[in-house]
This record gives structure tokens, C-alpha cells and sequence, in this order.
């Protein structure tokens, strides 16, 4: 159980396009998703925490209008890329709350490449 | 500001041994600790928490052990196998696990054969 699943896996985009990735909880309900963001060689940062039903909660330096969240269902959240460049280039993870033990369980993360 | 440290970016150990992997933070808000075991262009995968309330948790060949007055905490794996080879995170909460993780920038462990 708390399987967590994203799409894509990867993508390639040109500059100034937008690119949205979805994280999907499968077999629970999340009320909370989280999205991060690693860099080669770094640790995960948190870019922003999703709530179902309402706004989402960005960390300091995290441009909200560039990385629209949109939280819509108890297993569905989306994060959305707008007006991409290389610099957005990394891999990003999602990670549910929830399961049987409030643990957040992370998605297998998706690799943006833009050029 | 790095919350959460994980002082040695990598270690080998042959197999059969004990693998130690280190973790330090500074925020005395902290309550709540995960380690996480991650592949390359994988998402990272949960293997053991401890609550600050207490000082050691153990699950099969996986013991985590917290010294709150160090602010440290280290994961134990015993023995190894080469099939633990990988990058481990070690995470940080408050509140427990259901707010944020500040994670450290891992450690990359290889199990020789």
C-alpha cells in the first residue's frame, strides 16, 4: 500500500513552454502532498506544501506564479511549470501524506530538461 | 543555513559489515527523524523513523539511534548487503512526520561484494 505515483517520468521542453506534472496517491486519499525539487548532487527542497481544497503554501524564494500547485482531489495534485527555462531543469519529487502511519511516501519524481 | 547535515557524502563497506551512516541538525524544534534510501531518477523510499521521545528504534537489519543532547543521529545497517547500496537521506520534522522534511544532502553508501 501508499503507492505514489507521478507523470511524466520525464520530459523535455523548449524555453517559454510550460510543462505540468501530476502526482497521483493510489490506493489512499492525501489531504497533503508536498512537491520538492533536487538538484544534482543536493538534497531535496521543498518547494511547496498542497492541501485539498485550498491555496498552496510556497517556501520562501519559490516563485508561486511560476510553479502553479493545483490540489484538486484527495488523489490527484498538480504542479505546473509556467514559461520554463534551462535553469528550471531538475528533478522533481512529490510525496504524499498519508497511508496507515502519516508517513509521507514519495513518487518515483520526474526529470525536467529544458532547452 | 544547512537544518539538517550529513557530514560524509559517501562510504564503502564490504558486505557482511555494519554500515553507519551520520546525520546532525541544528533546530531544537525538531521532533521527528526518517531515514530515506534513494536510486538515481527514483523517488526516495521510507525506511525508518524515531521520534525525539525516544532514543532508538530498530526494524530488522535497520536501527536508527538518536542522541537529542548531540543533536546526532545515525542509522545502523547490520550486515550490510550490496543490495543497500545507494544514496540515504536522512530527514527532519516538526510535529512529526505530517509537516515538512528538511532533508540532508545524503550519503552515498556501496556494499562491496
Amino acid at each position: 500500500g501508499a503507492v505514489v505515483s507521478q507523470h511524466p517520468s520525464w520530459v523535455i521542453c523548449k524555453s517559454g513552454t510550460s510543462v505540468k506534472i501530476e502526482c497521483r496517491s493510489l490506493d489512499f486519499q492525501a489531504t497533503t502532498m508536498f512537491w520538492y525539487r533536487q538538484f544534482p548532487k543536493q538534497s531535496l527542497m521543498l518547494m511547496a506544501t498542497s492541501n485539498e481544497g485550498s491555496k498552496a503554501t510556497y517556501e520562501q524564494g519559490v516563485e508561486k506564479d511560476k510553479f502553479l500547485i493545483n490540489h484538486a482531489s484527495l488523489t490527484l495534485s498538480t504542479l505546473t511549470v509556467t514559461s520554463a527555462h534551462p535553469e528550471d531543469s531538475s528533478f522533481y519529487i512529490c510525496s504524499a501524506l498519508g497511508g496507515t502511519g502519516n508517513e509521507q511516501y514519495f513518487g518515483p519524481g520526474t526529470r525536467l530538461t529544458v532547452t | 543555513d544547512q537544518q539538517v547535515k550529513q557530514n560524509s557524502p559517501s562510504l564503502s563497506v564490504q558486505e557482511g559489515r555494519i554500515s553507519i551512516l551520520n546525520c546532525d541538525y541544528t533546530n531544537s524544534m525538531f521532533d521527528y527523524f526518517l531515514w530515506y534510501k534513494k536510486y538515481p531518477a527514483e523517488g526516495p523510499t521510507f525506511l525508518i523513523s524515531i521520534s525525539s521521545i525516544k532514543d532508538k528504534n530498530e526494524d530488522g537489519r535497520f536501527t536508527v539511534f538518536l542522541n537529542k543532547s548531540a543533536k546526532h543521529l545515525s542509522l545502523h545497517i547490520v550486515p550490510s548487503q550490496p543490495g543497500d547500496s545507494a544514496v540515504y537521506f536522512c530527514a527532519a520534522s516538526v510535529q512529526g512526520g505530517s509537516e515538512k522534511l528538511v532533508f540532508g544532502k545524503g550519503t552515498k553508501l556501496t556494499v562491496n561484494p
